[in-house]
């Protein structure tokens, strides 16, 4: 049963495009989290809000910015995409720092 | 390097055989989490398991903090188990995962 909801499933945009992700959680929960996964698999956390306030804030090109409107909404922004920016981008939520739920991912190509 | 090591990289099994996966950590621990990776991508949490032993059917999760070691057996496995294993580790105040590289199973028939 999917409680934590992304959009779009794919995007495939050019170098230089800005683009858009949304996560939504219905859970209830008070912290929202984007994790980027690379071609090599590797999961790795980019942002995470705590009740929309920023908590962790790992080093990233300053072109990826998250925006959360609610604790329930965490979206996450690109401005001008590079050809590394092609990855799974996964959203994820838990209580507090307890289990963590993570959404289907939004699949970005970079020609 | 690498905080979290799973092994083995890849498995394969026939269909029945029992599988167990190790996942151990450079650093002490607050909590640890198993997932499924789906081939399309999405992660589905099997384990939420700060310590010792918990199971759910035929999936059994086993953490031992003070040795920095989880490992995740499946027993009697089916086809359908095929995919990707992933832990990953919550360390100090941070509630941010990390993750390892995973565990790619292939049960064949």
């Amino acid at each position: 049963e999917t409680a934590v909801f992304q959009t779009p499933n794919y995007h495939v945009t050019q170098v230089g495009n800005e683009v858009s992700f949304n996560c939504k959680q219905t859970l209830g929960h008070d912290t929202m989290y984007w994790y980027k996964q690379d071609s090599k698999k590797l999961l790795k956390i980019m942002f995470s809000y705590n009740n929309k306030q920023l908590i962790v804030n790992e080093t990233v090109p300053r072109r990826f910015s998250p925006q959360s409107s609610d604790k329930a909404h965490l979206n996450l922004r690109i401005k001008s995409v590079e050809p590394e920016d092609s990855a799974v981008y996964l959203c994820a939520s838990s209580k507090s720092s307890y289990e963590q739920y993570f959404g289907p991912g939004t699949r970005l190509t970079v020609l | 390097g690498q905080q979290v090591q799973q092994s083995p990289a890849s498995l394969v099994l026939q269909e029945g055989e029992n599988a167990e996966l190790q996942c151990n950590f450079s650093t002490s621990l607050n909590s640890m989490q198993w997932f499924y990776q789906r081939p399309e991508g999405s992660l589905v949490s099997l384990f939420y398991n700060p310590s010792g032993t918990k199971q759910s059917g035929r999936l059994t999760s086993t953490t031992v903090i003070k040795e920095r070691r989880s490992s995740l057996h499946i027993s009697s496995s089916q086809i359908t188990d095929s995919g990707t294993y992933l832990c990953a580790m919550r360390t100090g105040n941070t509630r941010k995962l990390i993750f390892g590289l995973g565990t790619t199973l292939q049960v064949q028939p």
